[in-house]
């Protein structure tokens, strides 16, 4: 079956350390994954997108990486501030799929402290 | 960046009645809206993708003669819950895809039902 997974446990970091949050699926081919923040009680927002011949993504203090013969999607946060905290969400558009359908993964929860 | 807007941002209804979400985008044109439900730490599911002047296309599971989607403009997708239970009690949330090429999709801030 289809799955797209993310650390269900919630990731606790100081503030000022790079935050690594991880995206993995099974049995999908994706045209392209996307990371998304979302704060309680209201909707998720776009940060990054990488396509299926890219390597790796920067905007300011975020990078995402895109292996897809790991099947993995790695999300950095450097020099983490307790703005950061959220919970990040992976979502995924598949090849051939309708262009802009996205599949959710279970997402993560970050906590930065002071 | 483009804006989403949703209506309301919460209500609580009574069991066996009708709820209708509004979802619009304020500053840009969407032939195509998709709504989602999330329950308490869940992630989002997809319920429907909402299509401007034709039928909504339903995800496996969700009952279509429930939960009814009119997208009448290019602007306005609206979810109408109807005969609501307990069970639909939920996070709405609609999104539309900006068209810039860069396939990125823009959320409402979400609509909090509670059924009683």
């Amino acid at each position: 079956s289809q799955k797209i997974e993310q650390n269900s446990e919630a990731l606790n970091i100081q503030e000022g350390k790079t935050a690594t949050l991880t995206c993995n699926y099974t049995n999908y081919s994706p045209a392209y994954l996307q990371w998304y923040r979302q704060d309680p009680g209201r909707g998720p927002v776009f940060l990054l997108l990488i396509r299926e011949n890219e390597k790796e993504k920067r905007k300011e203090r975020l990078k995402v990486t895109f292996d897809t013969t790991l099947k993995q999607s790695l999300f950095h946060i450097t020099a983490s501030q307790p703005a950061d905290s959220a919970t990040y969400l992976c979502a995924l558009v598949a090849r051939g799929g309708t262009a802009s359908k996205l599949t959710f993964g279970t997402g993560t929860r970050l906590q930065v402290t002071l | 960046g483009a804006v989403v807007s949703q209506h309301p941002s919460w209500v609580i209804c009574k069991s066996g009645t009708s709820v209708k979400i509004e979802c619009r985008s304020l500053d840009f044109q969407a032939t195509t809206m998709f709504w989602y439900r999330q329950f308490p730490k869940q992630s989002l599911m997809l319920m429907a993708t909402s299509n401007e002047g034709s039928k909504a296309t339903y995800e496996q599971g969700v009952e279509k003669d429930k939960f009814l989607i009119n997208h009448a403009s290019l602007t306005l997708s609206t979810l109408t819950v109807t005969s609501a239970h307990p069970e639909d009690s939920s996070f709405y949330i609609c999104s539309a895809p900006w068209r810039g090429g860069s396939y990125e999709q823009y959320f409402g801030p979400g609509t909090r039902l509670t059924v009683t």
